[in-house]
């Protein structure tokens, strides 16, 4: 099964801040990658698709980025709204596999 | 609108067994391979297993091949999954899912704890 290495698996920023979270694959998966966002209690809700697609009604201070192995999702301008937990999950071959998850905490 | 609603979880003792359901809505099921991913409680999202829009062909976790079994009803919109053999392990909080590639749908979640 491919596995995926979420970095860092928690990080505390401020309202305003410029946060990358890094997702690495442990073999090839193209662009085979979606992120995910949940909150205590919510159900996950996909952010980005084939690496850079963003879903419709994510706001645009959230983007992905990368090919291969090497991923990254970069949340731009903090919001409140995004203090929450991401997890990477690959889609190139079954079993799919999820990231361990990044905790985004406020400083 | 496009909705998954999940039903059947419960709690059961080690080595029984629970069928869980998701009746789906706003979208034309029989297009869409459809899965379900567990989340144990504080831990992360765990996929379960996929079955094609025609319910022919099957792909499942290592960790419950063998225990759970995926199908589905077309003509009921309606998406199972058997656990049988049910460890301690197993308890989580279970998801249908919708995916041609990302899960862009999920249902609410219904609670499986596996407990003496």
């Amino acid at each position: 099964a491919i596995q995926l290495t979420q970095s860092p698996s928690s990080l505390a920023a401020s309202v305003g801040d410029r946060v990358t979270i890094t997702c690495r694959a442990s073999q090839v998966i193209s662009s085979d990658l979606a992120w995910y966002q949940q909150k205590p209690g919510k159900v996950p809700k996909v952010l980005i698709s084939d690496a850079s697609s963003l879903e419709s009604g994510v706001p645009s201070r959230i983007s992905g980025s990368g090919s291969g192995t090497d991923f990254t999702l970069t949340i731009s301008g903090l919001q409140p709204d995004d203090f929450a937990t991401y997890y990477c999950q690959q889609f190139y071959n079954y079993p799919y596999t999820f990231g361990q998850g990044t905790k985004l905490e406020i400083k | 609108q496009v909705q998954l609603v999940e039903s059947g979880g419960g709690v059961v003792q080690p080595g029984r067994s629970l069928r869980l359901s998701c009746a789906a809505s706003g979208f034309t099921f029989d297009s869409y391979p459809m899965h379900w991913v567990r989340q144990a409680p504080g831990k992360g999202l765990e996929w379960v297993a996929v079955v094609s829009f025609d319910g022919s062909h099957k792909n499942y976790a290592d960790s419950v091949e063998g225990r759970f079994t995926i199908s589905r009803d077309n003509s009921k919109n309606t998406l199972f999954l058997q656990l049988n053999s049910l460890r301690e392990e197993d308890t989580a909080v279970y998801y249908c899912a919708r995916a041609r590639d990302a899960f862009d749908i999920w249902g609410q979640g219904t609670m499986v704890t596996v407990s003496s």
